[in-house]
């Protein structure tokens, strides 16, 4: 079946760093792909979302570029804030049937001063 | 107030009572969903609708029972708690399947002791 793989957490950096969180996925079809983030004691909001290859999502400085050669949805941006420590969600969605989505574990981020 | 609510935020119940988890919606969205989240495991789908009084299966429904005789609202409910199902809970909802947006309650902490 349908799976999303992510980096262990958590993922220690300083303000102004740059951050990478790898993803990975399996997938019979051409998904479409999704970041969300998760703050302390909120719901998942989506952070961002690609629906096919070669496809970037952005927003609000982090980007993540759809790569089906590799079947990777890497997130990324160039200086993390301290605003920005969060549970990072890399999920899929087939785009046929009932499109579900399918999550990764989560990636912790934490960003000090 | 406008978007996704959940009630109660925090429960702490008995093994082998009835809970039920309330969540709403004030979007008219066609499809709503639950999902319990665990460490080691990311989000997974315990239910979803995808009208009122369509309802269907995730994969990890063993133990849960939903009912959706309104649009706006989606409750589950534990029809005999166990230890295990001690979890956070959260709503979401779309109006589209997979590839649009879901947007997320805040979460219901549950304790089954």
């Amino acid at each position: 079946g349908d799976s999303v793989t992510q980096m262990e957490g958590p993922v220690t950096l300083s303000e102004e760093a740059f951050l990478t969180i790898n993803c990975t996925y399996t997938a019979t079809g051409y998904p479409s792909l999704f970041w969300y983030v998760q703050y302390p004691g909120e719901g998942l909001q989506l952070l961002l979302k690609a629906t096919k290859a070669d496809d970037k999502g952005s927003n609000k400085g982090f980007e993540a570029t759809y790569r089906k050669e590799t079947t990777s949805f890497h997130l990324e941006k160039g200086s993390v804030q301290v605003s920005d420590s969060a549970v990072y969600f890399c999920a899929l969605s087939e785009n046929t049937g009932f499109q579900k989505l399918v999550f990764g574990t989560g990636t912790r981020l934490l960003v000090s001063p | 107030d406008a978007g996704i609510t959940q009630s109660p935020r925090y429960k702490i119940t008995e093994t082998g009572r009835q809970v039920t988890l309330m969540c709403h919606q004030t979007w008219s969205h066609s499809y709503m969903f639950w999902y319990r989240q665990d460490l080691g495991h990311g989000l997974r789908l315990i239910y979803y609708s995808a009208a009122a009084d369509i309802t269907d299966k995730g994969e990890v429904s063993d133990g849960y029972v939903v009912s959706r005789s309104k649009t706006e609202n989606f409750p589950l409910t534990l029809e005999s708690a166990t230890r295990s199902q001690t979890s956070v809970y959260f709503c979401a909802s779309s109006d589209l399947a997979g590839t649009d947006t879901q947007y997320f309650g805040p979460g219901t902490r549950l304790t089954v002791l």
